[in-house]
């Protein structure tokens, strides 16, 4: 089982300002890496896949990058509806398919 | 649309059972993969389960190897999961999520709203 490691687990972040999350593999999952968001009360929505491309009606702030076992979200400029609870999952290795265990961004 | 919607959630006793289901609408069922991922209160997603298109391949994690069965009904567009022997760390919400047409090794990009078990005596 490929273990994901995100950090860090909470993020404090302004409204406008960058905010970046990182999330390790422990071994190479090549590309084959997403990012979910969510929020209370909501099932996880798929952002990014295949490590750096955006899912249908992502909007263009969110961009995913890396490869191998060092992957990066970044939220260039976050808005209200951006604060919400990140996690990275693998899918090069089955089974099982394997999430981190979330970095919350909250308000600063 | 694709939509997933499950049931069957609610309160059970510690060593009791419950089945969910998913019902599934908008897309080819039997062509997919379908999935369990719960969640505990206040935590993050555990892979549960995971059956094949024609449901002859199965996936259990320790956790729940023994205790789950999963399958699917491809004439009913639905997937059940039988749950027995369940345990208080079992209490999650439980989603239905939908997988790849051509395999295991794809993202999730469908989810259901989440059906809560509760294991408490």
């Amino acid at each position: 089982e490929i273990v994901m490691t995100q950090s860090p687990a909470t993020l404090s972040v302004s409204p406008g300002e960058r905010a970046t999350l990182s999330c390790r593999a422990g071994q190479s999952v090549g590309s084959s890496l997403a990012w979910y968001q969510q929020k209370p009360g909501q099932p996880p929505r798929l952002l990014i896949y295949g490590a750096s491309t955006r899912a249908t009606g992502i909007p263009a702030r969110f961009s995913g990058s890396g490869s191998g076992t060092e992957f990066t979200l970044t939220i260039s400029s976050l808005q209200s509806e951006d604060f919400a609870v990140y996690y990275c999952q693998q899918y090069n290795s089955w089974p099982p398919l394997t999430f981190g265990g979330g970095t919350k961004v909250e308000i600063k | 649309d694709v939509h997933l919607v499950e049931s069957g959630g609610g309160l059970v006793q510690p060593g009791g059972s419950l089945r969910l289901s998913c019902s599934a609408s908008g897309f080819i069922f039997n062509n997919y993969v379908m999935q369990w991922v719960r969640q505990p209160p206040g935590k993050g997603l555990e892979y549960v389960s995971a059956i094949s298109g024609n449901g002859g391949t199965k996936y259990y994690p320790d956790s729940v190897k023994g205790r789950f069965t999963l399958s699917r009904d491809n004439s009913k567009n639905t997937m059940y999961l039988e749950m027995s022997g369940l345990r208080t760390e079992d209490t999650a919400v439980y989603y239905c999520v939908r997988g790849g047409s051509s395999g295991w090794y794809v993202p999730f990009d469908y989810w259901g709203q989440g059906a809560l078990v509760t294991v408490s005596s």
